[in-house]
């Protein structure tokens, strides 16, 4: 089974507008955190916001906004008034396991690409 | 924010040659460097994760001879794609995390390799 799913394989939204991009995630840890990244055509991966499963109030940063459901298992990120450099493939990730010292390995999803209409 | 560079950041070679990817962190220690492989409009695939001074750990069907990984210090990991073939040819992406930074793996820009 799909640790990290995104069912949204690609989205469009019009400039100056929000949208949610969906992440629905599985693991019977307790202490787990939450990415998402944004990979424009150029192909780096850019980190946009974490949550960690403790944390009771949703991320936030700038424009980006994370909308943890736990009990539903589901990270969902909102960006608000869409921008043309918004355009690019959107990654959610999960790390597994207390980040204690040792490494951790993140699992991604498919991605969702994202169009950004003027 | 701590800082991962990769080289080269593109590659062309011929079928049967090998190619070195390096990957480092500029600004911090990385204690846990990760390879990634990307075909194009698909996700990452972890190919392996490499601790400094010790040897890579490998995810199942990845080929340990082919994709030869070496993490020499903390500030530097390499993958070595020994007698390239065309469907190597992809899009190699290593992240990085240290000691102080648990929740955030910080990526190079990636190397596309096309091997003719």
């Amino acid at each position: 089974a799909q640790k990290i799913t995104q069912t949204q394989p690609g989205m469009f939204v019009q400039e100056k507008e929000a949208v949610t991009l969906d992440c629905t995630y599985d693991t019977s840890d307790q202490s787990y955190g939450l990415f998402w990244y944004k990979q424009p055509s150029s192909g780096e991966m850019i980190f946009l916001i974490y949550q960690g499963s403790y944390d009771e109030q949703n991320a936030t940063e700038g424009r980006y906004s994370l909308n943890f459901q736990k009990a539903r298992k589901s990270a969902n990120l909102v960006i608000s008034a869409s921008q043309l450099g918004d355009s690019a493939m959107y990654f959610c990730a999960m790390r597994e396991g207390l980040a204690s010292g040792g490494s951790y390995i993140p699992t991604f999803g498919r991605g969702t690409s994202l169009i950004v209409h003027p | 924010g701590a800082v991962v560079s990769q080289h080269p950041s593109w590659v062309i070679c011929k079928s049967g040659t090998s190619v070195k990817i390096e990957c480092r962190s500029l600004d911090f220690q990385a204690t846990t460097m990760f390879w990634y492989r990307q075909f194009p409009k698909q996700s990452l695939m972890l190919m392996a994760t490499s601790n400094e001074g010790s040897k890579a750990t490998y995810e199942q069907g990845v080929e340990k001879d082919k994709f030869l990984i070496n993490h020499a210090s903390l500030t530097l990991s390499t993958l070595t794609v020994t007698s390239a073939h065309p469907e190597d040819s992809s899009f190699y992406i290593c992240s990085a995390t240290d000691r102080t930074h648990y929740n955030e793996q910080f990526f190079g820009p990636g190397t596309r390799l096309t091997v003719l």
